[in-house]
C-alpha cells in the first residue's frame, strides 16, 4: 500500500527566513503533485513533477523530484507571510492512465511570522 | 475558481440522515474524483468515475455511494450519517485519461457537519 510522509508537520519560521519541507513516498512513481491549502478553503495547484530530476520554481516555492529516493522537497526562499497555508504533496495511487487517485501527505502547516 | 463547482458548500445535519453532495466538473473533463478530508484521518481518496462509470474505490465506507450522470455531473450520498462523518468533501475532475500527467482541479469543497 502507498503510504505518504510529509515533514515537518507544523513549520514556524520568520520572514525573511529559507526551509525545505520533504515529502517521502513508499512505492514507484513517475508524478508527484505540490498543493496549497488556505484554511477552510479548496486545494490549489502548485506544481507537478513528471520526472527523476525535475525542478519546478514560482516565486519564493521550487520544488525539485528524486524518483530514485522517493523524496521530493518544497523549498521556501525568503519567506513573506503570505506563504502562510497547509502545503501537501500527492502521489497517484493507480498505474499509468488508469486512474490518478491521488494519495496525499499528512501536509505541513506554515506559518510565516513577521 | 478551479471551474469545478459543488453544491451545498455548507450542511449541518443529524446523525442517522442521509444527505447528497453534487459536483459539477470543468468543462470537458470526463473524470470525477471524490475526496474527504477531516482531522484525524487526513486527506483520503474515496471514490472515481470515469465517463460514467466506476473506475476506482478507495476508503469509501458502504454507506456512502457515489454516481456519475450522462451529463458527467456527480453526486456523493452519505447514508446513517455518524458524528465521524463530519469532514470536507472535496470533488475534482480532470480531463480524458489519456491527457498526461492527469492534473486534478479541484471544487471550493462541502463541509458537512453531523451533529
Amino acid at each position: 500500500e502507498l503510504k505518504v510522509e510529509q515533514n515537518p508537520l507544523f513549520l514556524s519560521m520568520q520572514e525573511g527566513k529559507n526551509y525545505t519541507i520533504y515529502c517521502n513516498y513508499s512505492t514507484t512513481s513517475d508524478r508527484l503533485y505540490w498543493y496549497r491549502q488556505d484554511p477552510g478553503k479548496s486545494l490549489e495547484s502548485l506544481f507537478v513533477l513528471l520526472s527523476n530530476g525535475a525542478v519546478k520554481q514560482e516565486g519564493r516555492l521550487m520544488a525539485s523530484l528524486d524518483t530514485k529516493a522517493r523524496l521530493s522537497t518544497l523549498h521556501i526562499t525568503a519567506a513573506v507571510h503570505d506563504l502562510s497555508a497547509t502545503y501537501f504533496c500527492a502521489v497517484p495511487g493507480g498505474y499509468g492512465g488508469a486512474t490518478n487517485k491521488l494519495i496525499f501527505g499528512t501536509g505541513t502547516l506554515l506559518a510565516v511570522q513577521p | 475558481d478551479s471551474g469545478v463547482t459543488q453544491t451545498p458548500k455548507h450542511l449541518i445535519t443529524a446523525t442517522g440522515q442521509r444527505v447528497t453532495l453534487r459536483c459539477s466538473p470543468r468543462s470537458g473533463d470526463l473524470s470525477v474524483y471524490w475526496y474527504q478530508q477531516s482531522l484525524d484521518q487526513g486527506l483520503q481518496f474515496l471514490i472515481q468515475y470515469y465517463n460514467g462509470e466506476e473506475r476506482a474505490k478507495g476508503n469509501i465506507l458502504e454507506r456512502f455511494s457515489a454516481q456519475q450522470f450522462p451529463d458527467l455531473h456527480s453526486e456523493l450520498n452519505l447514508s446513517s450519517l455518524e458524528l465521524g462523518d463530519s469532514a470536507l468533501y472535496f470533488c475534482a475532475s480532470s480531463p480524458s485519461l489519456k491527457a498526461f500527467p492527469y492534473e486534478q482541479y479541484f471544487g471550493p469543497g462541502t463541509r458537512l457537519t453531523v451533529t
